[in-house]
Order: C-alpha cells, then structure tokens, then sequence
C-alpha cells in the first residue's frame, strides 16, 4: 500500500492558525483530499486540490501543494474550539484510498 | 444529497450472533467501500465494490461477508466474530473506484463483540 504520513498531534491556541502537514507517495495520484473526524464520528470531507494546482483556499482553509515534495498541507485560519477533530489527508491510489495516519488537532480556549 | 446512511448506529453482539450492518446512498455512485477504524487509527480498507461487484478484498477472515444488492446498497455479513473485531466500521462511496473524485463517508456503526 502507499505511505501517507502526518504528525500525530498539534495543539493551539483558540484564534490561532493552525498547520497539519502530510507526505504523501504516489506522484501519479489526480486529488489529494483532506477529512476531518470528530470524536464518535464518521469521516467528513473537508476539501481537496487538483494535482495540478498549488494552493486552494476556501473560507478558512488553505491547502498548499508541493508535487516535487510530495507534501500536501492544510492551514486552519481563526481555529475554533469546534475545530478539535482528528484530521486525515487522502489519496487515491488503484482501486482505493489511501489514508495518512491522522493529525489530532486539540484547540485550547 | 451527499449523504451516506449507515444502520444501525451501535451493535452489540455475542461472538456466536450473525448480524449485519446496512449501507445506503443515492448519489448515483458506482463504487462502494468497507471500512474497519480502530481508535485514534486511520481507517483500513476491507472491501471495494465496483459496478456491484467485488473488486477488492484485503485479505478480510471469512467471518466477515459483503454483499452488494444494487447500486445504492451495500450490506456486511458479520458471523462468529472475536472481541477483536470491535471497532467502528465505515461504509464510502465515489463516483467510481480508483475514484478521480472524493468518497463520501457514513457517520459509522460502532460494533462491539463481547
């Protein structure tokens, strides 16, 4: 299977901005996908971002793309209280998706 | 309508039960997954159905059985399972398999075996 990794935690301040990181492997993968899970929960798309673009932004967040690094980066603006969750990237690979080991995200008051 | 509906919620089950857990979507989606999530892990793929038929299967014991009825129903077979089977089980669907486009998520059944 592919090898997608992330930092296993991170934590900030209510307000700050927070950056989850992700390296992925397979060069030939078209989207590359963030989720987010909340505790007790099932996993909700987010965002994602064409291989052929690098930067999206929509609202509060803001996914960088480096294809010769193979790193993909999510940055939560204004983080909230709400936005505590254990956060996936993804990329689709063969027949599947390929999921990073998780970020949980834990946002101090 | 993005919404993928799992049933039931919570499933408590003795290692001898036969149960099964029920996955739905009208999103016209070709493509349906099985997905097993212990906790603070990544989810890890069990099956694949493309076009209502199996296309993958890691490697799942046989205690566990899917079964796609048609396109918009996907059902998992559960028999003889072992406490180590308890875990949330997550149901997605896409467009199609090796998917160009997002897989949509159901909330989950929670399974504990005892």
């Amino acid at each position: 299977g592919e090898d997608v990794e992330q930092s296993l935690f991170l934590s900030v301040r209510e307000g700050d901005s927070s950056v989850i990181n992700c390296t992925y492997t397979d060069s030939s993968s078209t989207y590359l996908y963030w989720y987010k899970q909340e505790p007790g929960a099932g996993l909700q798309l987010l965002t994602y971002i064409f291989s052929n673009m690098d930067m999206k932004q929509d609202q509060r967040l803001t996914v960088l793309l480096n294809k010769k690094d193979k790193h993909l980066s999510l940055r939560i603006a204004d983080t909230q209280t709400g936005d505590s969750a254990i956060y996936f990237c993804a990329e689709p690979a063969g027949n599947q998706f390929y999921f990073g080991t998780g970020t949980s995200l834990t946002v101090i008051p | 309508d993005t919404e993928v509906t799992q049933t039931p919620k919570h499933l408590v089950m003795g290692m001898t039960n036969k149960k099964s857990l029920k996955c739905e979507q009208h999103m016209g989606h070709r493509a349906m997954y099985w997905y097993k999530q212990k906790a603070k892990k990544p989810p890890e793929l069990m099956f694949v159905y493309s076009y209502e038929k199996l296309s993958i299967n890691e490697s799942v014991p046989s205690r566990f059985s899917p079964e796609c009825p048609n396109s918009s129903l996907l059902n998992l077979h559960l028999h003889a399972l072992q406490p180590e089977d308890s875990a949330l089980y997550l149901c997605a669907s896409s467009q199609a398999a090796g998917s160009r486009t997002e897989a949509f998520f159901g909330q989950g059944t929670r399974l504990t075996v005892v």
